[in-house]
């Protein structure tokens, strides 16, 4: 089944204790992003990459690392997690037919609470 | 002048009603739409997507229009089903920005049996 998998799916952690999320597709697909929901907010774009090493920041990235080193994965770095960061965390992917864009494949979510 | 909808945060309908709900998109360079689906619990599903060099498309029981001189997106949803209970989102991207992608604040589309 073609997906983007998202773990942990839910996370209760600390003030500035590192940890990641992971975020793997199965369907070859060349970009990939990230996005927090916030109530009251939509979706906001942290990173994305449009290709293996290839990572640029989106409107919300501060606080947060990412790297692209194989194709099927986009983890993504928190460093030093602050409450600020406490929101609901999506993965994205979806193919590139040369320059036009194509409809994204949502993980799940990830629930991330910082006390 | 032309007529434009409003965004409305909430939306709700009868069983068996057209829906229609409205996104305002701000990057004039913008040039390529989607409408997403969010139910409870889950990701964004793609419903429909339109590009710059359209101002219709449809789909099962869905319609896209882009007026871009207002720049204005409205998804229409024939036959409101209870399934179609959810948040919907527009979201734009620009060719010359491929990787930048931006969500509208969304509506929760409420169907009354």
């Amino acid at each position: 089944e073609a997906q983007v998998t998202q773990n942990p799916r839910y996370l209760i952690t600390v003030t500035g204790k590192k940890l990641t999320v992971t975020c793997s597709q199965n369907m070859n697909h060349e970009y990939m992003s990230w996005y927090r929901q916030d109530p009251g907010l939509g979706l906001r774009q942290i990173y994305y990459s449009m290709n293996v090493e290839v990572t640029d920041k989106g409107d919300v990235p501060e606080g947060y690392k990412v790297s692209r080193k194989e194709k099927r994965n986009f983890p993504l770095i928190l460093e030093s997690p602050s409450p600020n960061q406490t929101s609901l965390y999506f993965c994205a992917s979806s193919p590139k037919v040369g320059i036009l864009n194509q409809p994204q494949h949502f993980g799940d979510g990830t629930r991330l609470s910082i006390l | 002048g032309e007529s434009v909808g409003l965004h409305l945060p909430t939306l709700s309908v009868q069983e068996g009603d057209n829906s229609i709900i409205n996104c305002a998109y701000s990057n004039s360079a913008s040039d390529y739409f989607i409408w997403y689906k969010q139910e409870s619990g889950k990701g964004p599903q793609f419903i429909i997507d339109i590009r710059s060099n359209m101002d219709k498309r449809q789909g099962q029981r869905v319609t896209v229009l882009l007026n871009k001189t207002v720049k204005h997106l409205s998804l229409q949803i024939a036959a409101t089903q209870p399934g179609d209970s959810a948040v919907y989102f527009c979201a734009e991207n620009a060719n010359t920005n491929a990787g930048k992608s931006t969500f509208g604040d969304g509506t929760t589309l409420t169907v009354k049996p």
